[in-house]
């Protein structure tokens, strides 16, 4: 089974300022995807970003980025030049399962 | 093509009652989810269905609660004899593979009184 662990519940950052929200998984699966998605305050949820294991390169979309280490099992998301927008909830996860999620806050 | 839609946005139920959600997926994925979401927690994962197959079944579904996906588009899910501890958000989401994100629906809030 797979496990998704996200240790921050809550993150600020001062606007244009890049942040890092920190996911560690387990699998035992040999070829694997991760996700990112992000859930504002008006509940729906968007999916921002996609990591194959096997990819020799680490995925990016616009501001969004993965900083994957599969040695480590970790797949971080980095948020470059962050907006007052990107306030919300963020989940990582991995085949079929979410972590708990990371709350984040820009401020002015 | 509206994106995945859902019905009702919100239902209210007494305790004891049988509720069934309906998940109409975009038209050209082939993989429907369900996940339930209470309050600042992560979407618990239900069950999902490629085509008609439903695939895997989450533990959490106990035997209240069953999805249908009768001919590969439009997916229900049925809870049966309601409880308060199944008031929750009910999201779906389609994809048009394992390796794509997904795309969510608007949920379907549940209140059990």
């Amino acid at each position: 089974a797979q496990k998704i662990t996200q240790t921050q519940p809550g993150m600020f950052v001062q606007e244009k300022e890049a942040v890092t929200l920190d996911c560690t998984y387990d699998t035992s699966d040999p070829s694997y995807g991760l996700f990112w998605y992000k859930q504002p305050s008006s509940g729906e949820m968007i999916f921002l970003i996609y990591q194959g294991s096997y990819d020799q390169q680490n995925a990016t979309e616009g501001r969004y980025s993965l900083n994957f280490q599969k040695a480590r099992k970790s797949a971080n998301l980095v948020i470059s030049a962050s907006q007052l927008g990107d306030s919300a909830m963020y989940f990582c996860a991995i085949r079929l399962r979410f972590g708990a999620g990371t709350r984040l806050t820009v401020k002015p | 093509d509206t994106g995945v839609s859902q019905d009702p946005r919100h239902k209210i139920t007494k305790r004891g009652q049988n509720v069934t959600f309906r998940c109409d997926p975009i038209s050209e994925h082939n993989r429907l989810y369900w996940y339930r979401q209470t309050l600042g927690q992560g979407p618990e994962f239900l069950t999902y269905f490629q085509n008609e197959a439903q695939l895997e079944k989450s533990r959490l579904l106990s035997d209240r609660f069953s999805a249908e996906r009768p001919k590969g588009s439009f997916s229900t899910l049925e809870i049966q004899r309601t409880e308060q501890g199944d008031s929750a958000m009910y999201l779906c989401a389609s994809s048009l593979a394992q390796d794509y994100g997904y795309t969510f629906g608007s949920g379907t809030r549940l209140t059990v009184v």
